[in-house]
């Protein structure tokens, strides 16, 4: 069984489109994350939700939204993409906030 | 904020023992986590310090030193599989226990 899973692994796209990027997770966690890795490898937090209510929200565009819609599901809606949004997200979930932390497989976004 | 320092790159001989290091500087702290990325995957948990100390699973061990905001990864008995990035992480001391994540290590292991 997947622990933490993401739709769609790949997203090609072009500037200016609007995207979302699906995440779910069947460990029963109570916290959820998106991070954004870069070119670089480094690995950023850009959001985090614990039982449905925002509790980490970094300094990111507001073209980023996320949406919580349940305990297991965090998506990330991304508008007018631009070049400098190619990358790859991750989804993670733990519980409590700040243990150790299951990563999905990543999404890699390109935009054109 | 959180300013943590990794090599950027390292690497070692099948069958050797290798020590990546994690220098951090932080305006709260509370706790350290290693996390191990092999390329094109997502990142996998390996360990975790919160006091000072040396703790020990497996082939690898992780030693914090809050004093001195340090800690490192000890690899044993280096396998092929091993070559990957290893990142450093810290958890900060507010509410929301945020991790702050270092650019990594990319260790690779040769024959």
């Amino acid at each position: 069984d997947t622990a933490v899973s993401q739709t769609p692994k790949y997203l090609v796209t072009q500037m200016g489109n609007d995207k979302s990027i699906k995440c779910e997770q069947n460990l029963g966690h109570d916290t959820m994350y998106w991070y954004k890795q870069d070119s670089k490898k480094f690995l950023k937090i850009m959001f985090s939700y614990n039982n449905k209510e925002l509790i980490i929200n970094e300094t990111v565009p507001n073209r980023f939204s996320p949406k919580s819609p349940d305990k297991a599901h965090l998506n990330l809606h991304i508008n007018s993409l631009e070049l400098g949004d190619s990358a790859v997200y991750f989804c993670a979930s733990s519980h409590p906030p700040g243990e150790k932390q299951y990563f999905g497989p990543g999404t890699r976004l390109t935009v054109t | 904020g959180q300013n943590i320092d990794q090599p950027t790159e390292m690497t070692a001989t099948e069958g050797a023992i290798v020590q990546i290091n994690c220098t951090y500087q932080t305006s709260g702290f509370n706790g350290l986590f290693w996390y191990q990325q092999h390329a094109g995957e997502a990142p996998t948990f390996l360990s975790y310090n919160v006091l000072d100390g040396l703790e020990e699973k497996g082939r690898f061990s992780s030693f914090l030193s809050r004093s001195k905001g340090y800690s490192y990864l000890l690899l044993k008995e280096l396998q092929m599989k091993d070559s990957a990035s290893y990142l450093c992480a810290v958890r900060g001391s507010g509410s929301a226990r945020q991790l702050t994540f270092g650019s990594g290590t990319q260790l690779t292991v040769l024959p």
